[in-house]
């Protein structure tokens, strides 16, 4: 166990649906990732929070934003959905904003778009 | 643009024998590597990493890896497998003031027994 978890575990919907994933970090760390895996494309990194503060833009859709909230937790909101869009969306955690910090990862939300 | 290359989708390796999945990578300015290891439907988990110093970093698990800037590699290797080892390795680079971590496609490996 990471100490990183996300709910939910599934959710399928619809198309042109808006779902939040939520994350919430290790105890202490201060960075949020935001990270997309599917088959075709790998593992994308799509957003950084610290401290509340967007700090790194990945390959992030514009019907995809995130934030991170004063208790540190974070979440990532998904629009207009796509059948593209059904994927593995992963939350990672870190102690501080440099990347040279190793990430801790949770388990995943399967999110299936249909 | 920093990348990471995995060249092997799949390995194969007879339980007790040494393990090697390779990595290379390209990176703006000293670059810092991590490995992560993903079983089935979990999430990636950190093995080790290399920022600075020693070339031979160790990890969780038995893993080490050897940074060669050189040959821009960072290979992941472990003398003796376990079958318990089988899963999917991903190798990552991130440059120093880059805050993005970059992955490799990932490496499956399977230990047979």
């Amino acid at each position: 166990d990471s100490g990183v978890t996300q709910t939910p575990k599934h959710l399928i919907t619809a198309t042109g649906q808006r779902v939040t994933l939520r994350c919430s970090p290790r105890s202490g760390d201060l960075s949020v990732y935001w990270y997309q895996q599917s088959l075709d494309q790998g593992l994308q990194f799509l957003i950084q929070y610290y401290n509340g503060e967007e700090r790194a833009k990945g390959n992030i859709l514009e019907r995809f934003s995130a934030q991170q909230f004063p208790d540190l937790h974070s979440e990532l909101n998904l629009s207009s959905l796509e059948l593209g869009d059904s994927a593995l969306y992963f939350c990672a955690s870190s102690r501080g904003g440099s990347s040279s910090y190793e990430q801790y990862f949770g388990p995943g939300t399967r999110l299936t778009v249909t | 643009a920093q990348s990471v290359a995995q060249p092997e989708d799949q390995v194969n390796v007879a339980e007790g024998n040494p393990l090697t999945v390779k990595c290379t990578y390209s990176v703006s300015g000293n670059p810092y590597l991590f490995w992560y290891v993903q079983y089935p439907n979990r999430g990636l988990q950190f093995l080790l990493k290399y920022i600075t110093g020693d070339n031979l970093v160790k990890g969780s698990y038995g893993f080490e890896a050897e940074f060669n800037k050189s040959q821009t590699s960072f290979h992941l290797k472990k003398p003796s497998a376990l079958v318990s080892d089988s899963a999917l390795y991903f190798c990552a680079v991130a440059g120093f003031g880059n805050e993005k971590l970059t992955f490799g496609t990932g490496t499956r490996l399977t230990i047979i027994p």
